[in-house]
């Protein structure tokens, strides 16, 4: 079965730095893996996915991250950080096989400062 | 397209009672999954439906139940109703719940037990 740690409870940056959230998975072969925000009141929205190919992926809100099978881990980036993205962000890991659900990380909370 | 959609937004409970919360998927989708959130436990997965069968189930009590209809809408029931069940209830519906397919969430209802 596959599972997802987010080493990070709460993360606080400046307005304009640049901002990386950890994720690393199991998986014993290459995982879907997903980014997700929750801004308050409010389910979760998709920032970005991975299934294959190029292992760096672009997702919305200037959001990128990059899958590196080599650490097991698809960390979240974004070179300079808004107010706006003071949120909750999940990671994902899906599974090849079956029809397995989605497992999430515990999420990490960003709080954005001026 | 419209989105998920779940009702009510807000519940307000008292211990012993049960509840109904419902699920509206993307139109097309057939998977629909249910979540629990609470600050300490971060997402739980509840289960998945397809076509009308729960296909996974996650690790609650069976005071936690659900279904879905024929035009793919969820329901999902809590019974006997204890404080620990308060939480933020969450849906998600995708194409067919395999592990490549991104899960879209609706906004939850928010069930307090007093």
């Amino acid at each position: 079965a596959q599972s997802v740690t987010q080493p990070d409870i709460h993360i606080t940056v400046s307005e304009g730095a640049s901002l990386e959230l950890r994720c690393n998975y199991s998986y014993g072969a290459t995982p879907y893996l997903f980014w997700y925000v929750q801004s308050p009141g409010q389910g979760l929205q998709l920032l970005l996915k991975y299934f294959s190919g190029d292992t760096l992926v672009q997702g919305i809100k200037g959001f990128e991250a990059e899958f590196k099978r080599s650490q097991s881990s698809f960390n979240l980036r974004k070179p300079s950080v808004h107010w706006s993205d003071a949120a909750e962000y999940f990671c994902a890991v899906g599974a090849h096989s079956g029809n397995t659900p989605l497992v999430f990380g515990k999420g990490t909370r960003l709080s954005v400062i001026a | 397209k419209a989105g998920v959609t779940q009702t009510p937004r807000y519940l307000i409970k008292t211990r012993g009672q049960q509840v109904t919360l419902s699920c509206s998927p993307i139109s097309g989708h057939r998977s629909v999954s249910w979540y629990q959130q609470t600050p300490g436990q971060g997402l739980q997965f509840l289960f998945e439906y397809f076509s009308e069968t729960q296909r996974n189930k996650g690790n609650f009590p069976g005071r936690f139940s659900g279904r879905q209809f024929s035009n793919s809408r969820s329901e999902m029931n809590v019974s006997t109703l204890e404080l620990g069940d308060s939480a933020l209830y969450l849906c998600a519906s995708s194409l067919a719940g395999d592990g490549n397919q991104p899960q879209h969430f609706g906004d939850g209802t928010r069930l307090s037990i007093l």
